[in-house]
């Protein structure tokens, strides 16, 4: 059964037109991320929540914004799309602690993909 | 920035023959994790690495956290069609906690 669930798998989008995707998770993980991955490239690291504490990246456009109403979901929102915000988004979840006392291993969603028009 | 080195970045190899692909950095890991991404589809964890040295197998795939903690290694043995798809080492380092580090992927295409 899909621990990390996202919705929806193919979203399309005019351009500037705000687009929400979602993530919803049934491992209780504390730690939520939020990635974006364009063609023939590595994820990229936007911004992940520790419990209800949000961690930007500094290169992540403002118009990237996230929500975590509880433990089990977390959003992103585009609030104005440009054509090259067109990416899988990925969600993943990663319990504190694992073995090493680091981030323990990560867990993807199938991923969002996002097409701008 | 992407500190990973991550090669090759592809291989076009035939059915049964071993896969080989490895993943060095100029800065200590204390974890690395092997994912699978097929296409249109998240990516997989393969093997989690947690201590230099360590050796770890999960079926026909073997991984190794490098002695100096700065490389790690995938291998795959008796490659069958389904092992098309893109892999990805993934790091942490010891100063960026909640903060994994992604090679560019090993695409691998096998040929029957």
């Amino acid at each position: 059964d899909a621990m990390v669930i996202q919705n929806p798998r193919y979203q399309v989008t005019q351009f500037g037109k705000p687009v929400t995707l979602s993530c919803s998770q049934t491992l209780n993980h504390n730690v939520m991320y939020w990635y974006q991955q364009k063609s023939s490239q590595a994820p990229k690291l936007l911004f992940h929540y520790y419990d209800k504490d949000f961690n930007n990246e500094a290169d992540t456009p403002d118009n990237f914004q996230s929500r975590r109403p509880n433990t089990s979901f977390c959003f992103l929102d585009i609030r104005s799309p440009g054509l090259g915000d067109a990416a899988m988004y990925l969600c993943a979840t990663s319990r504190e602690g694992g073995l090493a006392g680091g981030i323990g291993e990560l867990f993807f969603g199938e991923g969002s993909r996002l097409t701008v028009l | 920035g992407q500190q990973l080195n991550q090669s090759p970045q592809s291989m076009f190899i035939q059915e049964g023959e071993d896969v080989s692909m490895n993943c060095t950095s100029s800065s200590i890991f204390n974890t690395w994790l092997w994912y699978k991404q097929d296409p249109g589809e998240g990516p997989v964890l393969l093997i989690a690495l947690y201590k230099a040295g360590e050796l770890t197998s999960n079926g026909r795939l073997t991984a190794q956290f490098g002695i100096t903690r700065k490389d790690s290694f995938l291998n795959i043995s008796a490659s069958i069609p389904s092992d098309v798809g893109i892999y990805f080492c993934a790091g942490q380092t010891t100063d960026s906690w909640g903060k994994l580090q992604f090679g560019a992927g090993t695409q691998v295409v096998v040929t029957p």
